[in-house]
């Protein structure tokens, strides 16, 4: 059982490069989330999308965007990185929405130079 | 605004004490979770906890919830290496769109 699949696990990147982060899951699962956890804090929501074809904003999207590719797939972009966004990234899942149990992702660790 | 304060937010212990993890919110909820994450690894969830005075228990962890006091406690029996781990309650925001908020995460080292 896969479960939630988000590549990469590493990533080192200079001010200004872009990347994407990519998640899939294989649950059936209609709501995904992208988290990202930061020493000494909790995890802060970037962007979530409750059923696909939808996709919001959530605590803290400033500098990304995301794409619900289709029901299992949904990838998170860096437009242009900055060493603020240095920080491990979390892709998640749940059944319906974010009041449901979550499943996550092993994480990327993405440091911004 | 929702708020979730956790403590402590580090705890070193010995094998085989007790203790207990606190986790605060300040507004309504009536669900809450527990989820352990393992140092370089994902988080898994522990407990949900529904409504008031919920208790679930899974080997040396009880969790409990008691919405009137905005509390809930995980609680540490007879503590092993095993256990050591980040805990992190999330509670959800009864709002239109369920948003989940979480405590900063509690430390936990439990020393053999």
């Amino acid at each position: 059982n896969a479960g939630v699949t988000q590549t990469p696990k590493f990533q080192v990147l200079k001010t200004g490069q872009s990347m994407t982060l990519q998640c899939a899951q294989d649950m059936n699962h209609n709501s995904m989330y992208w988290y990202r956890q930061d020493p000494g804090m909790g995890l802060r929501l970037i962007y979530y999308s409750a059923s696909e074809g939808t996709t919001d904003k959530g605590e803290v999207p400033n500098g990304y965007n995301v794409s619900r590719l289709n029901k299992r797939e949904f990838s998170l972009r860096l437009e242009s990185a900055a060493p603020s966004q240095t920080s491990v990234y979390f892709c998640a899942s749940s059944r319906t929405g974010m009041s449901e149990k979550l499943f996550f992702g092993s994480g990327t660790q993405l440091s911004v130079l | 605004e929702l708020k979730v304060e956790q403590n402590p937010l580090f705890l070193s212990m010995q094998e085989g004490k007790n203790y207990t993890i606190y986790c605060n919110y300040s507004t309504t909820s009536d669900r809450l979770y527990w989820y352990r994450q393992d140092p370089g690894k994902s988080l898994e969830s522990l407990f949900v906890l529904l409504s008031n005075g919920a208790v679930k228990q899974e080997g040396r962890l009880m969790a409990s919830l008691d919405t009137k006091a905005r509390l809930s406690t995980l609680h540490i029996t007879a503590a092993v290496h095993d256990l050591s781990a980040t805990y992190f309650c999330a509670v959800v925001l009864m709002d239109s769109n369920y948003q989940l908020i979480w405590g900063a995460g509690t430390k936990l080292i439990i020393k053999p």
